[in-house]
């Protein structure tokens, strides 16, 4: 499978411990994103990346999550101290340029 | 906020019927995308649109852009009950470096 690859898929996590997502874009893509999509909207940028550097991020990312693309390949995307309004799908996307983007199927995550 | 917002946010119809969705943005765009997503998965895209383009076609599918009233539609005919899914327009304004999507609209196509 040459798509973007997301991994876990589902994450249920009690409130308070920190988890941590797995991106794997398509191999010719240098530029990564990340979204939260929340139940019955549509999904908000995150961050951005364009190789190893993070070169935008949303407000939406508080001090509790970080992104790391640390060699321009894969990419990680931690939330320390989970709370119940973390609970989301946290999309990955890969792209060479936009307008195109290349869509993950996503982590659920359910924080209790 | 969101740039774009689509219209209807939920939508139900027979099979074999058209299905039109609405989508409006804010500030200048370079292009449009539509997008589906079928429950719990993630995003698929479905087609792009110019800003110099008013329409364009890929199978069933029918996208219209307006740019001097900020709005797009996308029309699916001859609807299949496979086509149930969400539906998301995606703006990326001039210089902008990521997409910004719509709320969506959810179609159910009932057999």
């Amino acid at each position: 499978d040459t798509g973007v690859s997301q991994d876990p898929r589902h994450k249920i996590t009690k409130r308070g411990q920190n988890v941590t997502f797995r991106c794997d874009p398509i191999s010719e893509h240098n530029r990564l994103y990340w979204y939260r999509q929340t139940l019955g909207q549509g999904p908000e940028f995150l961050t951005y990346f364009q190789n190893e550097a993070q070169l935008e991020k949303s407000r939406l990312l508080s001090d509790r999550f970080s992104a790391e693309r640390p060699k321009g390949s894969f990419s990680t995307l931690e939330i320390q101290r989970t709370e119940q309004g973390d609970s989301a799908m946290y999309l990955c996307a890969s792209s060479l340029a936009l307008p195109e983007a290349f869509f993950g199927q996503g982590t659920r995550l359910t924080v209790v | 906020s969101q740039q774009g917002e689509e219209d209807p946010q939920a939508l139900s119809i027979q099979e074999g019927e058209n299905a039109t969705m609405n989508c409006s943005y804010k500030t200048s765009i370079n292009n449009l995308q539509w997008y589906r997503q079928n429950s719990g998965r993630g995003l698929v895209h479905l087609i792009l649109i110019r800003s110099n383009e008013r329409e364009k076609h890929s199978g069933r599918l029918r996208v219209t852009l307006d740019t001097s009233k900020k709005s797009s539609s996308l029309l699916i005919t001859a609807s299949r009950a496979a086509d149930t899914a969400s539906y998301f327009c995606a703006t990326k304004g001039q210089g902008a470096q990521k997409l910004v999507f719509g709320q969506g609209t959810r179609l159910t196509i009932n057999p």
